[in-house]
């Protein structure tokens, strides 16, 4: 069975870090690229971030509104992936998802989280 | 960049069909695969369609997605509208490999 645990969020300072996990079980993580997506209370989702895998060299994309602050990063030997959320505003409190897409053919359907939920207020 | 645009909200009886439509701002939509999610309140999306119009395994087949070049959109189509089938939907593409959602559709099966 395959299952995806976020993991790492909280109640945080503006200004202040955190860092967040995927962990992914069965399935082979090193197959998969990793979003990133976040929900704002009562809002819409929005794409945070992607990495892709280490064959293609990880290459991460961003969103413009967290382009700078926010770094995803990957550790396939723990089938694990993060996302460091560094400088963090008030704006930024959100569930945050991530969601594993299969990057070989035949393809397979992406596959979600739970979420975790980061809030930024002092 | 592109935004992909859905209706607010929709609302059908039960036993009936609705259909959701995404529409893609500038650039195709066939330029890059459309999914759609299910999320009911206080859980995460779930995959409904994926490549426009590839279904998981366990997804009934009263889903179905499509994509229409003319009016650069795509949609997703319930058939046999059931009660449980009330949700928020999302559609989803991608732009340098990040996801775009549309702002999502709230059914209402009443």
């Amino acid at each position: 069975e395959v299952q995806l645990v976020e993991s790492g969020g909280g109640l945080v300072q503006p200004g202040r870090s955190l860092r967040l996990s995927c962990t992914a079980a069965g399935l082979s993580f090193a197959d998969y690229a990793i979003n990133w997506a976040r929900q704002a209370p009562g809002k819409g989702l929005e794409g945070v971030g992607v990495i892709g895998t280490n064959p293609l060299g990880a290459t991460t994309e961003y969103a413009a509104s967290v382009k700078g602050r926010f770094t995803i990063s990957r550790d396939d030997s723990k089938s694990v992936a993060y996302l460091q959320l560094n400088s963090l505003k008030t704006e930024d409190t959100a569930v945050y998802f991530c969601s594993l897409l299969f990057q070989l053919m035949p393809r397979k359907p992406p596959v979600w989280g739970r979420g975790t939920l980061v809030a930024v207020s002092s | 960049n592109f935004m992909l645009t859905q209706p607010h909200s929709v609302s059908e009886s039960p036993g009936k069909t609705v259909t959701i439509s995404c529409t893609r701002s500038s650039g195709s939509i066939d330029s890059n695969y459309v999914q759609w999610y299910q999320q009911r309140p206080g859980s995460s999306p779930t995959t409904l369609i994926y490549e426009d119009n590839e279904r998981p395994s366990g997804v009934p087949d009263r889903f179905s997605g499509s994509i229409d070049s003319s009016s650069n959109s795509a949609s997703l189509t319930i058939s046999g509208l059931r009660t449980e089938d009330e949700a928020d939907y999302y559609c989803q593409s991608y732009d340098s490999n990040i996801q775009v959602f549309g702002g999502g559709t709230k059914l209402t099966v009443l």
